[in-house]
Order: C-alpha cells, then structure tokens, then sequence
C-alpha cells in the first residue's frame, strides 16, 4: 500500500527565517509527487509537481525537491502570507493506468511577523 | 470563471437518512475526485472518475456511492449515512492528462448525529 508521511506536523517561522518540510514516500512505482497548498476553510491549491529523483521547481520563495524516497520544500525567508498547511501527495503505476491519489496528514506552517 | 461548486456547503443529519453531495465544474474536465478529510489521516480519495460513465473506488469507498452521468457533474451519495461519515469532504477536478493539478472545491461539512 502507497504511504506518504510528512514531517513536522507543525512548524512556527519568525518571518524571514528559512526552513524545510519533509515528505517520504513508499510507493511500489512513482509517476509523480505533488505539493498542494490548503488556506483554512478552502480546498487545496495546487503548486508543484515533482516526476524523477534530482527534479527541482521553484515558485517565489517555494523550493520542491525530489529524490527516490522523500521529497523537500524548502520555504526561503517566508512571509505571514506563507502561513498555511502544506500537502504532499503521491501517484503511483508507471505506466499510468491508476489515477488514484495518496495524501500525507500535512504540515501546518505559521509565520509570525 | 473557472471553478469547482459544491452543495451544500455545510450539512447537519442523522444516521440512516439518505443524503446526496452535489459537484459540478465548470472547466470540461473528464476526471473527477471525491475526498474526505480528517484530523490527522489528510486528505483521502474517496471515488474517481476517469470520464462520463466511468467510475472506480479509491481507499476509503465504503459507505458511500457516486454516479458520472454527464461531464460536468459528480455527486456522492450517502445512502445510509453513519457517525464515521462525520468529515470535511472535497471534490475536485483536472483534464485526464494532468490528473495531479487537481482544481479543488471549496469543502463540504458533514455532520451525521
């Protein structure tokens, strides 16, 4: 069975003060590995989508990376509006033939200015 | 503009009272999602479909039904709803080919007294 694991459940910034969030993975075969942003009370919001070990997307000051068993985002001199929980999600089947989508429990991030 | 509704928006009912969740997007995607989620268990996929008429079971599809009989539309139906059903539920959509940039409703809370 697909498992995603995140890690810390929650994580307190100073604003300006860089961290990283951690999701492994256990799948039997990788298509992709994904990142979601969630707002209280609001439906996930997608960010990146991560396919081979050694892959990195950036988005403002958001840094994913992947490699074959976790996959990192890096949060550089975050702001409160960073202040959210953040989802990993993983597909597995190579070969592409099942759609189904494995969430981890999420890392709630707060930035105090 | 292109969204993901959901109604109702918050639900109160009691156990054994049928009850249908409505999900309609707006965007022409052939692929459709039902998930619920819960404190400390994330995000988990209920029902996908690929397509119209085109349904399959995610990781928690006990208890619970869905029916794809236009594009546009996928309700979930509770036909005999328990306490355990007691969840925060999301529906979501994308075009079959980028199936991970889901585009996620806004949640429906569900309470079975």
């Amino acid at each position: 069975e697909d498992q995603v694991t995140q890690s810390p459940e929650a994580l307190r910034l100073q604003e300006g003060e860089s961290s990283s969030l951690n999701c492994s993975y256990t799948v039997s075969g990788l298509r992709g590995l994904f990142w979601y942003r969630q707002d209280p009370g609001k439906g996930p919001e997608f960010l990146f989508t991560l396919y081979s070990a050694g892959e990195e997307k950036e988005k403002e000051r958001l840094k994913a990376t992947l490699t074959k068993k976790e996959s990192f985002l890096h949060i550089t001199a975050p702001k409160p509006e960073d202040s959210a929980t953040y989802l990993c999600a993983v597909q597995a089947d190579p070969w592409g033939n099942d759609y189904k989508l494995s969430f981890g429990a999420g890392t709630t991030v707060t930035v105090r200015a | 503009e292109a969204q993901v509704t959901q109604n109702p928006r918050y639900l109160i009912t009691v156990t054994g009272k049928k009850l249908t969740v409505t999900c309609s997007q707006n965007m022409n995607h052939e692929y459709m999602s039902w998930y619920r989620q819960d404190p400390g268990l994330g995000l988990r996929q209920i029902y996908y479909s690929m397509n119209v008429e085109v349904t399959d079971k995610g990781d928690v599809p006990e208890g619970y039904k869905v029916s794809r009989k236009e594009k546009r539309n996928f309700p979930l139906i509770l036909e005999s709803p328990s306490p355990n059903q007691t969840s925060l539920y999301f529906c979501a959509s994308s075009t079959t080919r980028d199936t991970y940039e889901q585009y996620f409703g806004p949640g429906t809370r569900l309470t079975v007294t």
